[in-house]
């Protein structure tokens, strides 16, 4: 079956860095999305990754291995407005996402 | 331009009525698609509309739910017989899709949230 695993809650500190991982299996692999999604609000789209390595975007940077089916979001001099849920979805053959139950990232000061 | 746009934004209704959900795609974005999301919880699919193809409605949890696009554009997701499991928030996104543009991110409305009394 196809299958995203996240954990379901992180606690870290304002300027600190956090890393939330992600394991997926889905049939097939046409890449991975990380979503932001604070309370009461849509998902936005945080990354993609489709090949092997490192992705850097400001603050945020994301990682893929495809072999080992793995993949994580790593916050740096983290914020108060960056406590929301993380969605990791993996997209699979079909090009239809598979979608994790979300990491509430929780920052204190 | 503007976003993905749904319609209305709260509704609250009783048990046992039909309620129906609009969704406003982006502008010249081929694919939509409707999830359904329980606090705390994640995304769950619910049907997938791409160009003049056949909906994929792998998702809906019963016949009681349908979805329809008209024109390509602007999309209705119908529950009948409202149950209170039904309550939750129910998103619309859209995308690119076809080709090249497979892998693009998906774009989502601020969604219904949908109470059953």
């Amino acid at each position: 079956g196809q299958n995203i695993d996240q954990p379901t809650e992180m606690t870290a500190t304002e300027g600190a860095i956090v890393q939330i991982n992600c394991t997926y299996q889905t049939s097939g692999f046409n890449g991975l999305f990380w979503y932001q999604q604070h309370a009461g609000e849509a998902p936005t789209f945080l990354s993609y990754n489709v090949l092997d390595g490192l992705e850097e975007k400001g603050r945020f940077s994301s990682f893929l291995s495809r072999s080992k089916g793995y993949s994580y979001l790593l916050l740096k001099e983290l914020q108060m407005k960056d406590s929301a849920s993380y969605l990791c979805a993996s997209m699979d053959s079909n090009y239809q996402l598979i979608w994790g139950a979300g990491t509430k990232l929780i920052i204190k000061p | 331009g503007a976003g993905v746009s749904q319609s209305p934004s709260n509704k609250v209704t009783e048990k046992g009525k039909d309620v129906e959900l609009r969704c406003d795609p982006i502008s010249g974005h081929t694919a939509l698609y409707w999830y359904r999301q329980s606090l705390g919880q994640g995304l769950e699919f619910l049907i997938y509309f791409q160009g003049n193809s056949a909906p994929d409605k792998s998702g809906l949890p019963s016949d009681r739910f349908s979805a329809e696009r008209t024109g390509g554009s602007v999309s209705t997701l119908t529950i009948q017989r409202t149950q209170q499991e039904d309550s939750a928030v129910y998103l619309c996104a859209s995308s690119l899709a076809g080709g090249r543009y497979d892998r693009q991110p998906q774009h989502f409305g601020d969604g219904t949230r949908l109470s059953i009394l």
